[in-house]
């Protein structure tokens, strides 16, 4: 079975704060995404990363980075948190882009 | 630009009540469908790839069907612990993303 391991899964932040969120994989897969889920905006991806070092940004990376430096890491950065990232995160991986995407817990992060 | 809608918003059933969840979808070169289980305050568990139309497949008592502009999610005899919301992500071309779908919130009551 994949597992997808998320490193918190309730985080509250001030405004200001810079925020890690880390996401781990025990698949080997080369592909890991990173998305916010908001009520009514449904799932949004933010950035993704195709291998070790290597992204892409998604449809809403403003605000946020990432960094892969191991295949089985895929980190989110919020360098300034702000009230409008208050959301649920999401990691997920697949062996390809186009194919099936697994996913992590979530983390829900609150920004106050 | 790829789309989906899926009905209904929300369906409420009673116990053994066997019903169907709708996908339509817009996509230029479909490569894959996709169905999964989301809980609240968790996250989406997959469910079924479809890769083509036409294509089936079943777990327990649920059966995904495709055709070349939806998919269908077929509950048969459900039971409370089926309550979740039920999402479709579709994925097009060379280079696209994921594409999900507002998702379908069941409540099985016994």
């Amino acid at each position: 079975d994949v597992k997808v391991t998320q490193s918190s899964r309730y985080l509250v932040k001030r405004t200001g704060e810079k925020v890690f969120l880390e996401c781990v994989q025990d698949m080997d897969h080369e592909n890991m995404f990173w998305y916010r889920q908001d009520p009514g905006l449904g799932l949004r991806l933010i950035y993704f990363s195709y291998d070790v070092k290597m992204k892409e940004k998604g449809d809403i990376p403003e605000g946020y980075s990432v960094s892969r430096e191991k295949k089985e890491r895929f980190s989110l950065i919020l360098e300034s948190a702000s009230t409008n990232q208050t959301s649920m995160y999401l990691c997920a991986t697949g062996r390809i882009r186009t194919d099936t995407q697994y996913f992590g817990p979530g983390t829900r992060l609150t920004v106050l | 630009e790829d789309q989906v809608t899926q009905s209904p918003e929300a369906l409420r059933l009673q116990e053994g009540e066997s019903s169907s969840l709708n996908c339509s979808y817009t996509v230029s070169g479909l490569r894959g469908l996709f169905w999964y289980r989301q809980d609240p305050g968790k996250g989406p568990e997959f469910l079924f790839t479809l890769y083509s139309a036409g294509e089936e497949k079943e777990k327990e008592r649920l059966k995904a069907t495709l055709t070349k502009k939806e998919s269908f999610l077929h509950i048969t005899a459900p039971k409370p612990e089926d309550s979740a919301t039920y999402l479709c992500a579709v994925v097009g071309g060379y280079g696209q993303n994921f594409v999900f779908g507002p998702g379908t919130r069941l409540s099985v009551l016994p």
